[in-house]
Parts: C-alpha cells; structure tokens; sequence
C-alpha cells in the first residue's frame, strides 16, 4: 500500500520560496508522474505541476515562471519550490501520483497547510 | 477559475437519486477521460470514478459515473448521510497539457 507524506515550513513569508517535500513509501516510486495539488481554503482543488520518475517536468502555465519540481529517486521524494509566493498561493498542498498523463491519481498524500504570512 | 463547471451545491434526502453535473470542452472532457473524486473536510481526495464510469476496488456501486459529448456527470443513488461530501471533477485537457479541476460540488444529505 503506497504512502505518500508532505513536509515542509506551514508559515513562509511573503516574496519568500514556498518549499514542500513529498515521501514515497510502500511502493516504488517508479513508473509515476508526480503532482502537486493546491487547494486555498474554502476553494476547489488546483493541478500545479507534475515530476515524472525521470525528471521531466510539466507545469501549470498559470504557475510555471515560480515554479520548480524534482525528484530524488534515490530517496523516494520529490519536491516543490515556488518562488515570490503571496498570501494568494496560501493552501492546502497535497502530493499525488498518477501512472500516465492523466487525471487518474490514484495516491494522495494527507495535505501540508501552508499559509503566506509576515 | 475552473475550466471544468460544476454546481457549487447539490443536496438530496436519504434514499433519494442526485446527479452532480460537469461540463467542459472538446480539450477535455470532450475528448479524455474523466475522474471524479469525493473529499471530505480535512481529508485528501479520493479517487470515486476513473475513466468515465469505472469504480475502484471499494467504492459502492450506488456511484456511477457517465459522459456525453462535453459533459459528464456523477450519479449517487440510495443517497446515506455519509455520502455528504465534497465532489471534484476532472480531466486532462490538451490544450493546457495539464488536469484541470471543477470547482466543486458540496452535497448535502437532508
């Protein structure tokens, strides 16, 4: 049974890197495209970006000039960063897997709270 | 804002039948696949409906899920006071080669 675990800073400052990092156990982390899902409070669930085992990158364009993603497959992990964040990308971050380019994720992390605020 | 358009709310009584409606474009729904998900507050979403109408393991056949031209929608029949909950369309779309999400629909059992 694959296990997914968010970690990372709940508070960031304004202008500061939002860091969030995603651990993969119970299964392999190969063949999978890994994505990060936001979800501000009170709002619906927003796709961000995906990782693919292999490094290979696709981010939301709405996103994707502060975005960052990468995997550790040595680790089981992959990563978020997002640069000069605002109190607008204050949410709920969930890692999740999918086995193509799909909206199939069949594996979901627990979600991380990160909220931007001095 | 979403691409994909849900009703923000939906609400039945036990027993009854309610669909939640979903409606995109020929980017996405239109020509992939559609997934549904049932969140509750504080939890992750989970994973109600791949591939237009296939269940996982688990999931209670009182859920099903159908598709026609542009929209798709989630059917909940002998509604329970534990199906009150969250539900979240989806789809990849090709022209944002990215998912994208509906807005969501908060179900309410009376």
């Amino acid at each position: 049974q694959m296990h997914l675990q968010e970690s990372g800073p709940g508070l960031v400052n304004p202008s500061a890197t939002l860091s969030l990092t995603c651990t993969v156990s119970g299964d392999s982390i190969f063949p999978y495209y890994w994505s990060w899902v936001r979800q501000p409070p009170g709002r619906g669930l927003e796709w961000i970006g995906y990782v693919f085992y292999t490094g290979t990158t696709n981010y939301s364009p709405s996103l994707k000039s502060r975005l960052t993603m990468s995997v550790d497959t040595s680790r089981s992990q992959f990563s978020l960063k997002l640069t000069s964040v605002t109190a607008a990308d204050t949410a709920v971050y969930f890692c999740a897997g999918a086995v193509a380019e799909t909206a199939d994720f069949q594996h979901w992390g627990q979600g991380a709270l990160v909220t931007v605020s001095s | 804002q979403s691409v994909l358009t849900q009703p923000p709310s939906a609400s039945g009584t036990p027993g009854q039948r309610v669909t939640i409606s979903c409606s995109g474009s020929s980017s996405n729904i239109g020509s992939k696949y559609v997934y549904w998900y049932q969140q509750f507050p504080g939890l992750a979403p989970k994973l109600l409906i791949y591939r237009d109408t296939a269940r996982p393991s688990g999931v209670p056949d009182r859920f099903s899920g159908s598709k026609s031209g542009t929209s798709a929608s989630l059917a909940i029949t002998g509604l329970r006071p534990e199906d009150e909950a969250t539900y979240h369309c989806a789809a990849w779309d090709e022209t944002l080669s990215g998912v994208l999400f509906g807005g969501g629909t908060r179900l309410t059992v009376l």
